[in-house]
């Protein structure tokens, strides 16, 4: 079974301060790793995705994040903020399961970026 | 390249209804997945088809069901309308069933149930 937990279901910055986004995973398998951004009545954009190789993974708009096997966590960082950035986030673990992969999602994390 | 694009946009059903939702993968994806995702949660996974069979599905019941086209579009169908049914209802595509490309998400489905 796998799960992931997204600490926060909202998250406050101003306008250039560093966002932090967290995620905590838990999977029987090595784990596919994403964060996808959701913006109002939109679908979900893929930002970035772990799957092997290096642990640090960066995504679009500036964005980037660590996967850290001994933390079980992959959390999303941008060092600053913009206000194009206000949307919800989404954190996903992928696991395989009998030739399957079946993604589960975070409930999300709002992020409001204030001027 | 195109994206996934879903049809219709919104929609309103009465309890016990049957809908229809379709969804037209992205150009050269062979893979579609199917979500619930009710206001303000993550989304929750419904199924996934692949060449036309059916590749997995999470914990919801036998009326949602689905089916995938030779072109690789997909459909949705919830027979019985709940209310508990109301959410965005996204489509995904991806190529092949390895997760590590990713999907491509539609703006999904706004259903309605009253």
């Amino acid at each position: 079974a796998q799960s992931v937990t997204q600490l926060g279901s909202h998250v406050s910055v101003s306008e250039g301060a560093l966002v932090l986004l967290r995620c905590n995973y838990s999977s029987s398998v090595p784990p596919y790793l994403f964060w996808y951004v959701q913006y109002p009545n939109q679908g979900l954009q893929l930002l970035l995705k772990y799957t092997t190789g290096a642990t640090l993974v960066k995504g679009i708009n500036g964005f980037e994040a660590e996967f850290k096997k001994s933390e079980t966590s992959f959390h999303l960082t941008k060092p600053s903020a913009h206000m194009s950035d206000a949307a919800e986030y989404f954190c996903a673990v992928v696991s395989s399961s009998g030739g399957s992969y079946i993604p589960t999602f975070g409930r999300g994390t709002s992020l409001i970026v204030h001027p | 390249e195109t994206g996934v694009t879903q049809s219709p946009t919104h929609l309103i059903k009465t309890r016990g209804q049957q809908v229809t939702l379709r969804c037209s993968s992205q150009s050269g994806h062979n893979t579609v997945s199917w979500y619930q995702q009710a206001l303000g949660q993550g989304p929750q996974f419904i199924f996934q088809y692949y060449r036309e069979e059916e590749n997995g599905r999470g914990n919801f019941p036998p009326r949602f069901s689905g089916l995938q086209f030779p072109n690789y579009s997909s459909e949705l169908n919830v027979n019985a309308l709940e209310l508990d049914d109301s959410a965005l209802y996204l489509c995904a595509s991806s190529l092949n069933t390895g997760s590590h490309y990713g999907y491509t998400f539609g703006s999904g489905t706004r259903l309605t149930v009253v």
